[in-house]
């Protein structure tokens, strides 16, 4: 089964800095896709970048970009020039046999002005 | 991600009462998703239903929760009996299921409350 680790419980960021936020997981399939979703306090979902395992470059949307190490296992999620309205929980995410979602426990994003 | 309506957003239920948490999957979409989110957690699946069918119910406690996909209308995930730790966020996602790139999208979720 997939597991998915985020060793970060919270995080703390100056405004208009880049953070890192890690994740880490564990699968045995040798094709497989990584998820980043960002849920604010409203408590939506929200999409925010995949990295396909045989990608061969780091997936990029805008601000969002991911530091994809296949061999280690991670694919940790970096923001740039940080925004308040980025302080939210991040959930890293990876399909499951079923085509469902195992979820790690997420890190809290606070971005201080 | 606007696409999937999920109604009611909140939900209040006393103990023992039935909680029903509907869902409609964005157009075009055939493959739905129940997780639940109990507070300062990550989204933990529950069941994964195509049209008339249930796929995948490892998630699905075992008594009192059930949940369908009918040919015609939304998902329904139905909680009878419910008990206070039952008070969670519950979310539905749906998506193509065509390819293992296929982002899922979410509806806002119910938040039930039982009192």
């Amino acid at each position: 089964a997939q597991k998915i680790t985020q060793t970060q419980p919270g995080m703390f960021v100056q405004e208009k800095e880049a953070v890192t936020l890690d994740c880490t997981y564990d699968t045995s399939d040798q094709s497989y896709g990584l998820f980043w979703y960002k849920q604010p306090s409203s408590g939506e979902m929200i999409f925010l970048i995949y990295q396909g395992s045989y990608d061969e470059q780091n997936a990029t949307e805008g601000r969002y970009s991911l530091n994809f190490q296949k061999a280690r296992k991670s694919a940790n999620l970096v923001i740039s020039a940080s925004q308040l309205g980025d302080s939210a929980m991040y959930f890293c995410a990876i399909p499951d046999y079923g085509q469902n979602f195992v979820f790690g426990p997420g890190t809290r994003l606070s971005v201080l002005p | 991600n606007a696409g999937v309506m999920q109604n009611p957003r909140h939900l209040v239920r006393r103990r023992g009462q039935e909680a029903r948490l509907r869902c409609s999957p964005m157009k075009g979409h055939s493959h739905v998703y129940w997780y639940r989110q109990l507070p300062e957690e990550g989204l933990k699946f529950m069941v994964y239903l195509q049209k008339e069918n249930i796929i995948d119910e490892s998630g699905m406690p075992k008594e009192r929760f059930s949940a369908e996909f009918p040919k015609e209308g939304p998902s329904i995930l139905r909680i009878q009996q419910v008990v206070r730790g039952d008070s969670a966020a519950y979310f539905c996602a749906s998506s193509t299921g065509q390819s293992m790139n296929t982002e899922a999208f979410f509806g806002q979720g119910t938040r039930l409350t039982v009192v």
